[in-house]
């Protein structure tokens, strides 16, 4: 069964203080993952997608990157608009459903 | 384009009443998602749909659950009957091509009392 494991499940920081989340994941073939951020009372927002060990992404203060294992998403000197859940989804190729398997998230408050 | 939307936003039902949500995805998008978020569990994937083909719905959780895709832009989730272990937030998203980037709707607020 796939498993997708987020950490920390929250994290507060001062803004501009960098730090990194960490998505875990368990597929028996990974087909991509993904990372989405979600707004307190809207649906998940598509940020980046990362195919094989090595990638990695960048779009202003978030960075992703991916290894066999896991995925992290840094972020750069954030500000206060940085603040909601970022979510870490895969897709497995191995077979089963073609839908995402998420992680619970990282709830990350950004302070001014 | 107005991107992906459900309705309703809100809905509060009792126990045994049938709910109904529905979805339409973006135009040109060929596959349609059903997912229900809890706090406990977070986001689960419920069915999906390509080319309006129900293609798993392994994740459904019991026969009340049930989805329809008449035509490319309109599916609805029913519930029937409804229980209170159904409240969550339920949302439809949809992908131009499986396995490429999802598009989420705003979600509907499910509440069975």
């Amino acid at each position: 069964e796939d498993q997708v494991t987020q950490s920390p499940e929250a994290l507060r920081l001062q803004e501009g203080e960098s730090s990194s989340l960490n998505c875990s994941y368990t597929v028996s073939g990974l087909r991509g993952l993904f990372w989405y951020r979600q707004d307190p009372g809207k649906g998940p927002e598509f940020l980046f997608t990362l195919y094989s060990a090595g990638e990695e992404k960048e779009k202003e203060r978030l960075k992703a990157t991916l290894t066999k294992k896991e995925s992290f998403l840094h972020i750069t000197a954030p500000k206060p608009e940085d603040s909601a859940t970022y979510l870490c989804a895969v897709i497995n190729s191995g077979g089963g459903a073609d839908g995402l398997t998420f992680g619970k998230g990282t709830h990350l408050i950004i302070q001014p | 384009d107005a991107g992906v939307i459900q309705s309703p936003r809100h809905e509060v039902t009792e126990m045994g009443q049938e709910v109904t949500l529905r979805c339409k995805p973006i135009s040109g998008h060929n596959s349609l998602f059903w997912y229900r978020q809890t706090m406990m569990r977070g986001l689960e994937l419920l069915i999906y749909f390509n080319n309006n083909v129900p293609i798993d719905d392994s994740g459904m959780p019991e026969d009340r659950f049930s989805a329809k895709m008449p035509n490319a832009s309109f599916s609805t989730l029913k519930i029937q009957p409804s229980e209170p272990r159904d409240s969550a937030v339920y949302f439809c998203a949809s992908e131009r091509d499986m396995n490429t980037e999802a598009f989420f709707g705003q979600g509907t607020r499910l509440t069975v009392v």
